[in-house]
C-alpha cells in the first residue's frame, strides 16, 4: 500500500528557533494537506499544498510532487506551536492517509 | 454553531451496545469523513461520503455503519460496541481543506 512517512518522529526546540518537518509519500499525489493538532487534541488545517509553495505567517510550506515529499517550515517557533504536525497524501481516490506525525515540543 | 460539531464529546458504553456518534456541519460541504485516533496508529479513515446518499469504506470500516440523508449531517454507528472501539472519533467535511471537529472520546468497558 501507499506509505506516507513523516520525519522527525519528535522534535524539541527553543522557543525562537526555527524547524523542518519532513513529509514522503509513495505515489503520486493529489491531495496533500498539514495539520496541527494542539495538545487539547483539536486538530487545526495548516495548508491545501499539492504542489508549490505556501506561506502563512511563521508557517511555510513546500510540495516537490515529482520528488514525493512535502516540507513544513516554522520559523521564530512559539510555545503555542506545540503539539503534533501531520500530514495527510491523498492520490487518486477520494481518501487522505495520514502520516504518524512529529511532535513537537516548543520549550521557553 | 458556525462550523462543525460533534456530539456527544464524551461517552462511556458498555460492550455490546449500540453506539451513535453526530456530525454536523454549516458549510453545505460535499464531502464527509469519520476516523478514529489511537496511539500507536494515527488517524484512520473508517468511512467517509461524498455527498448526501453516497458513502463508502475507508481503511477500518468493520464494525461501524454511517448514513446521510441529509449534507450537513453524518451520524458514525457503532452496531454492538466492543473494547477495540475504544478511541477517539474525529468527524471532518471538505475536501481540498479539510475540517476537523472537535472530537468525540467513547470508551467502551
Amino acid at each position: 500500500g501507499i506509505q506516507v512517512e513523516q520525519s522527525p518522529p519528535d522534535l524539541i526546540l527553543q522557543e525562537g528557533a526555527n524547524s523542518t518537518l519532513r513529509c514522503n509519500f509513495s505515489d503520486s499525489v493529489n491531495n496533500l494537506q498539514w495539520f496541527h493538532q494542539n495538545p487539547w487534541g483539536q486538530l487545526i488545517n495548516l495548508f491545501y499544498i499539492p504542489s508549490g509553495t505556501k506561506q502563512n505567517g511563521r508557517l511555510s510550506a513546500t510540495t516537490v510532487a515529482t520528488e514525493r515529499y512535502s516540507l513544513l517550515y516554522i520559523s521564530s517557533s512559539q510555545t503555542t506551536d506545540s503539539g503534533v504536525y501531520f500530514c495527510a497524501y491523498g492520490g487518486a481516490t477520494n481518501k487522505l492517509i495520514f502520516g504518524t506525525g512529529t511532535l513537537l515540543a516548543v520549550q521557553p | 454553531d458556525a462550523g462543525i460539531t460533534q456530539s456527544p464529546r464524551y461517552k462511556i458504553t458498555e460492550t455490546g451496545r449500540q453506539v451513535t456518534l453526530m456530525c454536523h456541519q454549516t458549510w453545505s460541504h460535499s464531502y464527509m469523513f469519520w476516523y478514529r485516533q489511537d496511539l500507536g496508529h494515527g488517524l484512520r479513515l473508517i468511512y467517509y461520503s461524498a455527498a448526501a446518499d453516497i458513502t463508502d469504506k475507508g481503511e477500518v470500516p468493520d464494525g461501524y455503519v454511517v448514513s446521510r440523508s441529509k449534507t450537513e449531517n453524518f451520524p458514525l454507528t457503532l452496531e454492538s460496541a466492543t473494547r477495540s472501539q475504544t478511541s477517539v472519533y474525529f468527524c471532518a467535511s471538505g475536501w481540498e481543506t479539510q475540517y476537523f471537529g472537535p472530537g468525540t472520546r467513547l470508551l467502551v468497558l
